[in-house]
């Protein structure tokens, strides 16, 4: 299996713009989590899926940030307009169970300007 | 609410043993994982405690104490390329999302 793969790598974006950032999951693991990690506030969980569906998006700033998930590989997080705090590196990883730990992808690092 | 608690640096020499400790709070406990991460790179997972006791995994060792909420992190044989952070992590309180720590640089000198 190629892992979790997300995709951009790097993104530069300006501020009020609008960013997508993506992420495939590993094929039969059930869960998929969206995690943000920034120096002062480590790594924070922004919402995660169960079977596609939202279970907990507590962790989402604002109503700047949307997620989706369409089908079992593929899942996409938004943010728009987009602010120069929203900087960070983005991680997406998914699971089969916590016992057998999560996977994360590469991570976005964005940065708005 | 959830607080996760473990040393924000340590530094040991190549070829030393270091532990790494994490105390946390919670309820409903589901247990205790560890994980690694590479400077610009992603967390990887080392591994789990669901019951008190010591789990090894190579030079890897992971150990749980419920009733103390405390764990810890060793490294034994310790080589250059094991400096990097190192994160416990508990569920949330609900659900089945984990909450990380702040994590631990570890930093390897010849």
């Amino acid at each position: 299996d190629a892992g979790v793969i997300q995709s951009p790598r790097h993104e530069v974006t300006e501020m009020g713009q609008e960013v997508t950032l993506r992420c495939k999951p590993i094929s039969g693991h059930d869960y998929l989590f969206w995690y943000r990690q920034t120096m002062m506030r480590g790594l924070e969980l922004l919402i995660y899926f169960n079977n596609n569906v939202p279970i907990d998006d507590s962790g989402m700033p604002e109503d700047r940030f949307s997620a989706k998930m369409p089908n079992a590989s593929f899942s996409t997080l938004k943010i728009q307009p987009s602010e120069p705090r929203d900087s960070a590196v983005y991680f997406c990883a998914s699971s089969f169970t916590v016992d057998h730990g999560y996977t994360f992808g590469s991570g976005t690092r964005l940065t708005v300007v | 609410g959830q607080s996760l608690e473990q040393p924000s640096e340590v530094t040991a020499v190549e070829g030393a043993i270091v532990q790494i400790n994490c105390t946390y709070q919670t309820s409903g406990f589901y247990g205790l994982s560890w994980y690694q991460q590479h400077d610009g790179g992603a967390p990887t997972f080392l591994s789990y405690n669901a019951l008190d006791g010591l789990e090894e995994t190579g030079r890897f060792s992971s150990f749980l104490s419920r009733s103390d909420s405390y764990g810890y992190l060793l490294l034994q044989e310790l080589q250059m390329k094991d400096s990097a952070s190192y994160f416990c992590a508990v569920k949330k309180n609900s659900g089945y999302a984990l909450n990380f720590g702040k994590g631990t640089s570890l930093l390897v000198t010849p």
